[in-house]
């Protein structure tokens, strides 16, 4: 019963932007949107959130439609190190549990 | 923030034997968890862990193959009981630390592989 919908995988050139596009059409008014990336062999890393304004933060910057049922998650320069899985997650703040679907596999190319 | 250490990082068991895996956080926290990922496969919630009640099981998991301890606010244990080559996975705790952000940090995993 995943709430968010992402692509499976993307390319993106170190240097670059890379943007993550991210559906989410059935979210809630108390919703927010969360980011997480999970380098290789290590734990997910908390990326940035959102309710319906874009944010931005050192790591990335979040835009969401205004209808709120997509949203895009931006790293400006990406480098090698970005190379990991993104996941988009859709939970309200009284809600604990994260519910990771498959997330998208981002390759990023020298 | 908060700073999670596993132990053991990885380990080699063999089928019917158990393995108890230990979260230690740097801070108190009241919210712990503990997620499976299966070879390939994204983060699945085990099990919520509350300091001074009983763990909460996910649909699919249950106390007798997964009982989980919570001693402390600072400190977690998951055994993975009865081990078969299905249970080979990463094993990760989490905290929630109730913060501004209700971010959650992870540890670095325990990388189980049963044969």
């Amino acid at each position: 019963d995943a709430k968010t919908t992402q692509p499976p995988s993307m390319d993106c050139a170190e240097g670059r932007a890379a943007n993550l596009p991210c559906n989410h059409s059935t979210i809630s008014g108390n919703e927010y949107v969360y980011w997480y990336r999970q380098i290789h062999s290590q734990g997910p890393q908390y990326i940035i959130h959102g309710l319906k304004n874009n944010e931005t933060n050192e790591m990335a910057s979040l835009i969401i439609t205004e209808d709120r049922k997509s949203s895009t998650l931006i790293l400006p320069h990406a480098t090698l190190r970005d190379t990991a899985v993104y996941y988009c997650i859709v939970r309200s703040l009284n809600d604990y549990k994260l519910s990771f679907g498959a997330g998208t596999t981002v390759t990023v190319r020298a | 923030s908060a700073v999670i250490s596993q132990k053991p990082s990885r380990d080699i068991c063999q089928r019917g034997t158990s393995l108890t895996i230990q979260c230690q956080v740097d801070s108190q926290v009241t919210m712990m968890f503990w997620y499976r990922q299966q070879p390939g496969q994204s983060l699945t919630l085990i099990a919520t862990a509350n300091q001074g009640s009983e763990a909460t099981y996910e649909s699919g998991f249950v106390i007798d193959k997964f009982p989980i301890s919570r001693p402390n606010l600072t400190f977690s244990t998951l055994t993975v009981s009865n081990m078969s080559p299905e249970d080979s996975s990463i094993y990760l705790c989490s905290v929630d630390t109730s913060g501004l952000y209700n971010e959650q940090f992870f540890g670095p995993g325990t990388r189980l592989t049963v044969l």
